[in-house]
């Protein structure tokens, strides 16, 4: 059973980085043609791709974040990371991290963790 | 302003059909990207819910089917239950962004 588990502040302070790890148990990150992605969701709102990362460490990024985000992949603990830089106060969200499968579609997915921007 | 557009909600009766639409553009849906659907009751992740436009993942009942034409992809839910209330969002890849694509999500009451 794949399983994937967020991790890490759900405090960041204006202008600092927000930092999450995804860790991904069931599911070698190295088999080749996978991919990993990072979504966000602000409270009450829709859905909102941050990017995708293959196991070679290959990123694709939402355009309208591609400034501030940084995607890496680390195959020895089979998890994947995010680095938001200079975030604000609409960066407050639920982050989630999935699993790219058939079609482009997210057929695992995290529990999410609600990241607050607030001093 | 999410690139996919569903309608905020729609509500049916138990057992009643509903449909939730999803329309795209020539760079996502009407390039020939498939349409994915997903099932998110509140406090909890997202579920696929249909992939490739039409297929449903193991475990999904059959009241839940996809299609696509063109442009625009529908969910459809027949046999409405109590239990379907929740929020459904559709996604697609988008040929200009390189990457996923949402729908702002559909609010589905079952009266």
């Amino acid at each position: 059973q794949v399983q994937l588990q967020e991790s890490g502040p759900g405090l960041v302070k204006p202008s600092d980085t927000l930092s999450l790890t995804c860790a991904v148990s069931g599911y070698s990150i190295s088999t080749t043609n996978s991919w990993w992605g990072w979504i966000r969701q602000p409270p009450g709102k829709g859905l909102e791709w941050i990017g995708y990362i293959n196991y070679s460490g290959t990123t694709y990024y939402n355009p309208s974040l591609m400034s501030r985000v940084t995607m890496t992949v680390d195959t020895s603990k089979n998890q994947f990371s995010l680095n938001l830089l200079s975030v604000t106060a609409v960066d407050t969200a639920v982050y989630y991290c999935a699993k790219r499968g058939s079609g482009g579609s997210l057929d695992y997915w995290g529990q999410g963790t609600l990241v607050a921007v607030s001093s | 302003q999410s690139v996919l557009t569903q309608p905020p909600s729609v509500s049916g009766a138990p057992g009643q059909r509903v449909t939730i639409s999803c329309t795209g553009s020539s760079s996502n849906l009407g390039a020939g990207h498939d349409a994915h659907w997903y099932q998110q009751f509140p406090g909890t992740a997202p579920k696929l819910l249909i992939y490739r436009s039409n297929i449903r993942p193991s475990g999904v009942p059959d009241r839940f089917s996809g299609s696509k034409s063109g442009t625009s992809a529908s969910l459809a839910i027949t046999g409405l239950q109590a239990a379907d209330e929740a929020d459904y969002f559709c996604q697609s890849y988008d040929t200009g962004l390189s990457g996923a694509v949402f729908g702002g999500g559909t609010k589905l009451t079952v009266l």
